[in-house]
């Protein structure tokens, strides 16, 4: 199927630092999304993303923080800074409409230390 | 409330046997969308199957169907022939009609196919 890519797999890094999961949507995808998932645990809801606007945000999506797709490159997601409970696997998924299927990349594992 | 409800927290079956995982959802809107995905081991998640509300027919992909009973607000996911590498964990999710275009999850069913 189609695939999404996530760089890198694997970020650690020190508690208060700045972090950026970089995401590459399948190419024709306009819609864009990232979920949360501690532990093998429930997909978590944080942001979706379209016509470079946040579309919806949920409680977890904190100030900390932020998305953009700059000029149709990576969809990011930016953390500043970063806290404990940021630990976690970071999905990006996108889709090509709002009532299409999503299709999500191989996760970023974030360790914050 | 959780949108999306699965009760099944482990199943264990022989391979090529058949398995039914149980989910159930909640929704006010009339239209709306179900997905099954895997997650298998390494993390990956795998898009399965979709089922949108106003298709009368139960969808079927390769050895994966799904069993829609809308008036229970019921959407099962059979896999018939189970092998090895079905051992996964099993997510449903639904996604509402209109602009609020998030998809909710399931809490997951595991998935052990044993020799």
């Amino acid at each position: 199927g189609p695939k999404v890519l996530q760089i890198p797999s694997h970020q650690i890094i020190d508690m208060g630092q700045m972090v950026t999961l970089n995401c590459d949507p399948v190419s024709n995808h306009l819609y864009f999304y990232w979920y949360k998932q501690i532990l093998g645990q429930q997909m978590e809801f944080l942001v979706n993303f379209y016509n470079g606007k946040v579309m919806e945000k949920s409680k977890l999506f904190k100030d900390q923080f932020s998305v953009e797709r700059p000029d149709g490159s990576y969809f990011t997601l930016k953390i500043q800074p970063t806290a404990l409970e940021d630990s976690a696997v970071y999905f990006c998924a996108s889709s090509s409409g709002d009532q299409n299927t999503l299709y999500f990349g191989a996760g970023t594992r974030l360790s914050v230390l | 409330a959780q949108k999306v409800t699965q009760t099944q927290t482990s199943i264990s079956v022989v391979e090529k046997t058949t398995v039914t995982m149980d989910c159930v959802y909640e929704t006010r809107d009339s239209s709306y969308f179900l997905f099954w995905y895997k997650q298998t081991a390494s993390g990956e998640i795998v898009f399965l199957i979709r089922q949108d509300s106003y298709k009368k027919e139960n969808a079927t992909v390769g050895h994966y169907s799904l069993n829609f009973q809308k008036p229970k607000s019921s959407i099962g996911l059979i896999i018939t022939a189970t092998q090895i590498e079905d051992s996964a964990v099993y997510f449903c999710a639904m996604r509402e009609g209109g602009n609020n275009n998030r998809i909710f999850f399931g809490d997951g069913t595991q998935l052990v196919v044993k020799p």
